[in-house]
């Protein structure tokens, strides 16, 4: 079963808003990740946060954790059209590397 | 130039047969793993490799089988026993089968069956 689940929203931003995605899971983890994938093509890796770390940046990319809420957040600073992609985050499971993908959260940069 | 290919990009097959997705992988990773994406439903776990000659189930494993004889190959087949296969599949592959690790994705195959 799958752990991680986003927020189902679509985001629709002009470029140069910042745009946030939540993700919550149900039971403990040892990291969470987040991917990116632009449409019909294979994901990227963009961030992993450890469950003892509350905060990570990357760029323009600022994640979240709050294990006490089981819930992650991502945020993208002043975003691109380049950026108009499906975000997914994604939990171990059982201790090894088997991942729980979420759902996706799709976001459309305008231009 | 390393990384993890995918092939053929676009599969059509007919109701019945079965079908072998190629997935290799030239980054000397460990782990190797298979997922189904539909539409509205994210990754979906089929099978996934922590080391060579040794595999297990994921999630949705029912109508699908693979095998890892190679370091580098993981070809998944998918059988006239799965009863949705039309879908889009995607491989990935990690430097470890243990938590902590990022993966790599193929370009995904999508299969239609008819």
């Amino acid at each position: 079963s799958q752990q991680g689940e986003e927020d189902p929203q679509a985001l629709s931003i002009q470029e140069g808003e910042n745009a946030t995605m939540n993700c919550s899971y149900k039971t403990s983890i040892n990291n969470l990740q987040w991917y990116r994938q632009n449409s019909g093509r294979g994901l990227v890796h963009l961030i992993l946060i450890r469950s003892n770390e509350r905060e990570k940046h990357s760029g323009r990319l600022r994640v979240t954790l709050d294990t006490s809420k089981k819930s992650s957040s991502l945020l993208i600073t002043a975003s691109r059209a380049a950026d108009t992609a499906s975000y997914f985050c994604a939990t171990d499971q059982y201790g090894n590397n088997r991942l729980a993908f979420g759902k996706g959260n799709q976001v459309v940069v305008i231009p | 130039d390393g990384g993890i290919t995918q092939s053929p990009k676009y599969l059509f097959r007919k109701e019945g047969q079965n079908v072998t997705l190629s997935c290799e992988q030239n980054l000397n990773h460990d782990a190797m793993y298979w997922y189904r994406q539909d539409p509205g439903q994210g990754l979906r776990l089929i099978y996934y490799s922590q080391i060579v000659n040794d595999f297990q189930k994921g999630d949705i494993a029912e109508g699908y089988s693979v095998s890892r004889e190679k370091k580098e190959s993981f070809p998944l087949t998918v059988t006239s026993a799965q009863k949705n296969p039309t879908a889009f599949y995607l491989c990935a592959s990690s430097t470890s089968g243990m938590a902590g690790y990022e993966q790599y994705f193929g370009p995904g195959t999508r299969l239609t069956v008819t």
